[in-house]
């Protein structure tokens, strides 16, 4: 089937607006990752999901990060009141059995906040 | 200084050539370790995947894990131009944490026909 997808490819913003990036990931696979690249570097953790449940958000910068799985499918990250630096590419991977298989990175979604 | 440290490149080598890619980590807790090659605008891609410290080979590509070094390394045999892209190493703790992934900063390789 279709690997995972991500949504808005490209989203331009002014700061402080709120910002909803969407993740659907590989169908039937339990896991999902989001991760935020920087130009030239890798990606670094944000967060993660197991079905509904997050289970760990000790990436996200500060409170201003937030993610949502409520259905344990598509998943949304919101970033309120955006600054310039959070300008990033924002990249969802998602995985079958809890995390034990290989992870597939969608194409990432480019937020430039102006 | 970051967990894992890979040199940005970029590294150019004539087709046929062997690509030589490295990382070295600090934290000795990872025992996974995967190789992610990354096309320009596109997502990672898994190409190597090895637990704890050896050897694996799959086709053309070869993974080197030194846990008592804490350096790992990738080797790409009679590279193609298709090979020029940006390859990250990944490592992670254990499964059962859910494999998340501490990634080095990626290499860019060109290969020139």
């Amino acid at each position: 089937g279709a690997g995972v997808s991500q949504s808005p490819r490209y989203k331009v913003t002014k700061r402080g607006q709120d910002v909803a990036l969407r993740c659907d990931p590989i169908s039937g696979h339990v896991s999902l990752y989001w991760y935020r690249q920087a130009l030239g570097q890798g990606p670094e953790f944000l967060t993660y999901f197991n079905y509904e449940a997050q289970q760990d958000k000790s990436g996200l910068p500060n409170d201003r990060f937030s993610a949502e799985r409520p259905e344990g499918s598509i998943s949304t990250l919101t970033i309120q009141r955006t600054e310039q630096r959070d300008s990033a590419m924002y990249r969802c991977a998602s995985s079958g059995n809890r995390g034990r298989e290989t992870q597939y990175f969608g194409p990432g979604t480019r937020l430039l906040v102006l | 200084q970051k967990e894992v440290e890979q040199d940005p490149g970029p590294l150019s080598v004539p087709e046929g050539a062997i690509v030589s890619l490295n990382c070295t980590y600090s934290n000795s807790a990872f025992q996974y370790f995967m190789w992610y090659r990354q096309y320009s605008r596109k997502g990672p891609e898994l190409l190597m995947y090895t637990y704890s410290s050896g050897n694996k080979e799959d086709g053309r590509f070869t993974a080197q894990v030194d846990k008592s070094s804490k350096y790992i390394s990738l080797f790409i045999r009679d590279s193609q131009p298709s090979d020029s892209a940006t390859y990250l190493c990944a490592m992670s703790q254990t499964k059962a944490a859910g494999n998340k992934l501490t990634f080095g900063g990626g290499t860019r390789v060109l290969v020139k026909p």
